[in-house]
Parts: structure tokens; C-alpha cells; sequence
């Protein structure tokens, strides 16, 4: 069964560039969409944006093009880079694989990595 | 943008009641809304897809209906593992969204 698993510094400082690290494990990365997606502590859940495996992307506008994803086939990963952060970005960030029709609007996440907790603080 | 407006906000039941939190789209969405279970510290977990259709392995005590721009997702008997906070979320035009979020709690 497909996992995630994300990795990333932990704690930044504000206008650094934040990267992390989705490795998939028990399933192939290729075929599929997959999506991160943010929770900031004691709130709800923001979509940052999505990759499908040829390298396509898409964005949440809200983000102001800060952020940036890509894939890695070979070895069977994403990463996701979000520049000038502020504590506005503290958050635990999930790496998601998307799943339904892609070429219509039923499309929905699962699973779900464990995410990781990205603090940004001077 | 699509927006998704979740009610109550959070609601206190006791173990055995029906609960039923309701998702309310800013434009037809048709059946395309799905719902999340977040137990506390743990990530999302998928229960329903496409408003009604419960994923594999998910106790049939939870179900969900609605389409166009009104959704309903229901526990029908409380139980104590079901506590956590509950989210829907769309698809539409190349963006997702998700609702604010309903905290269940028990009574």
C-alpha cells in the first residue's frame, strides 16, 4: 500500500526559501496526481498545489506564484518550494496522492501522509 | 472560486445520537464533495467520495448525500472513536477547496 512520507528543516527563519521532500513508498509515483496540501496549528486545511508524474503543475493563486513542485521518478519523490516565507506559513504540510477521474471534477485525496511541521520564527 | 461553508462549526453529542453536519457549496458542484475524518495530531482520512459513496473499510454507521449545492454527511450512532474534527472539499476548475471544518465532540 502507497505511503508518504515528508521531510523538511522543521524551523526557518522569515524570507528563506522553505523546501521539503515527499518520498512514496509501496507504489509508483508515475500515474497519478499528487497534491500538497497545508494545515496551520488549530486551523483548517489550505491546498497549496499539485504535479502529475510528466511534470504538469497547478496552483493555488493565493500563494502568489511563491510556490514551486516538482518530481523526481526515479526516485520515486516530490518536493515542493515556497519562497519569502513569513510565520503565515507555519504549518504541517501533507503530501497527498490524488485519486478519481482526472479528466472531470470528482477527485479526491488518499492517502494522506503523516505531514510535516514547518515553524517559522526569527 | 468555489466556497465551501460547513455548519455547525462544532457540536457536542452523546454516544448513541445521530449527528449530522451539513456542507454548503457557493455554486453547483453536482455530487463531486467528499469528507475527511481528523482525529487529533493524525493526518486527514478519506471516509466518503463523490457525496455518497463510502470508501472501503470505513464503518457503514457514517454516509453521506446531497448534490448541486447542499450536502449532508451523518453518523448514525455516535461512538467515542468518532471523535475528531470532519471536513468536506470540492474539485473545480484546477483548484480544490476544502470547508472550514466541523469539531465534533462528545457529550
Amino acid at each position: 500500500q502507497v505511503q508518504q512520507q515528508e521531510s523538511g528543516p522543521g524551523l526557518m527563519k522569515p524570507s528563506e526559501t522553505l523546501s521539503l521532500t515527499c518520498a512514496v513508498s509501496g507504489g509508483s509515483i508515475t500515474s497519478y496526481y499528487w497534491s500538497w496540501i497545508r494545515q496551520p496549528p488549530g486551523k483548517g486545511l489550505e491546498w497549496i498545489g499539485n504535479i502529475f508524474y510528466s511534470g504538469n503543475t497547478n496552483y493555488n493563486p493565493s500563494l502568489k506564484n511563491r510556490a514551486s513542485i516538482s518530481v523526481d521518478t526515479s526516485k520515486n519523490q516530490l518536493s515542493l518550494s515556497l519562497s519569502s516565507v513569513t510565520a503565515a506559513d507555519t504549518a504541517v504540510y501533507y503530501c497527498v496522492r490524488e485519486m478519481g477521474d482526472y479528466g472531470g471534477r470528482g477527485r479526491w485525496f488518499d492517502p494522506w501522509g503523516r505531514g510535516t511541521l514547518v515553524t517559522v520564527s526569527s | 472560486d468555489i466556497q465551501l461553508t460547513q455548519s455547525p462549526s462544532s457540536l457536542s453529542a452523546s454516544v448513541g445520537d445521530r449527528v449530522t453536519i451539513t456542507c454548503q457549496a457557493s455554486q453547483d458542484i453536482s455530487m463531486f464533495l467528499n469528507w475527511y475524518q481528523q482525529k487529533p495530531g493524525k493526518a486527514p482520512k478519506l471516509l466518503i467520495y463523490d457525496a455518497s459513496n463510502l470508501e472501503t473499510g470505513v464503518p457503514s454507521r457514517f454516509s453521506g448525500s446531497g448534490s448541486g449545492t447542499d450536502f449532508t454527511f451523518t453518523i448514525s450512532s455516535l461512538q467515542p472513536e468518532d471523535i475528531a474534527t470532519y471536513y468536506c472539499q470540492q474539485y473545480d476548475n484546477l483548484l480544490f477547496s476544502f470547508g472550514q471544518g466541523t469539531k465534533l465532540e462528545i457529550k
